[in-house]
């Protein structure tokens, strides 16, 4: 059974930092890997999808990695804003069944 | 992109009664869940919506508490029945599609409080 960690499990860092978040995975036979941000108390936000195939997609300040044999990705984000402020999720969908098994999530203040 | 509208986006419900939410997309997408977080935690899948057969329920959640309508590719409901307040949470409506790379797209949410 696939279990997803995230590590720190909370960040707060000052504004301009840039900042690493951690997400594991246990079973390496994945189809894809997503980061994802939610507000409190809304929906959640895609923000990238890597490909099992891939090794790194990047939007705008975000740019997110996939060791995919080591069972990790990582979350690099530049230049940190006080709008950056929220959880960070990551999931990953194995090759097998249809579903996305989530982190338990990283919670990201940027402080102005 | 999906775009994905989730209805309501909260409500205030009696214990023992029942609520419905919606998820309409702007587009057929293969693939429907639901799933539901409970206050400080991440998400947990509920069902996959099948559309026109019944919905395949992960361990712990049962189709008479929690059951799933898909009639087509661009809506589904779920319906939260005889509600407890432990069923307080955010129940969430995602999509994707083998077309976009089974990329996960997310409604906003339902926020259910149970009194």
């Amino acid at each position: 059974k696939q279990e997803v960690t995230q590590i720190p499990a909370a960040l707060s860092v000052p504004e301009g930092e840039n900042l690493v978040l951690n997400c594991s995975f246990t079973d390496s036979a994945i189809y894809n890997l997503q980061w994802f941000r939610q507000d409190p108390g809304k929906g959640l936000t895609s923000l990238l999808l890597i490909q099992s195939s891939q090794r790194e997609q990047t939007s705008g300040r975000l740019n997110a990695s996939l060791d995919k044999s080591s069972g990790r990705s990582t979350l690099y984000i530049a230049a940190s804003q006080p709008g950056d402020s929220a959880t960070y999720l990551c999931a990953v969908k194995g090759n097998y069944g249809q579903n996305f098994v989530f982190g338990p999530g990283t919670r990201l203040s940027v402080l102005p | 992109s999906a775009v994905i509208s989730q209805k309501p986006s909260r409500d205030i419900c009696q214990r023992g009664t029942s609520l419905t939410i919606q998820c309409q997309v702007d587009s057929q997408v293969t693939m429907m869940f639901w799933y539901r977080q409970q206050p400080g935690q991440s998400l947990t899948l509920i069902a996959t919506a099948n559309q026109g057969s019944e919905a395949t329920y992960e361990s712990g959640f049962v189709i008479d508490k929690f059951p799933i309508s898909r009639p087509n590719l661009t809506f589904s409901t779920l319906t939260v029945s005889n509600m407890s307040p432990e069923d307080s949470s955010i129940y969430l409506c995602s999509v994707a599609d083998v077309d976009r790379g089974t990329e996960a797209f997310f409604g906003q949410g339902t926020r259910l409080t149970v009194v």
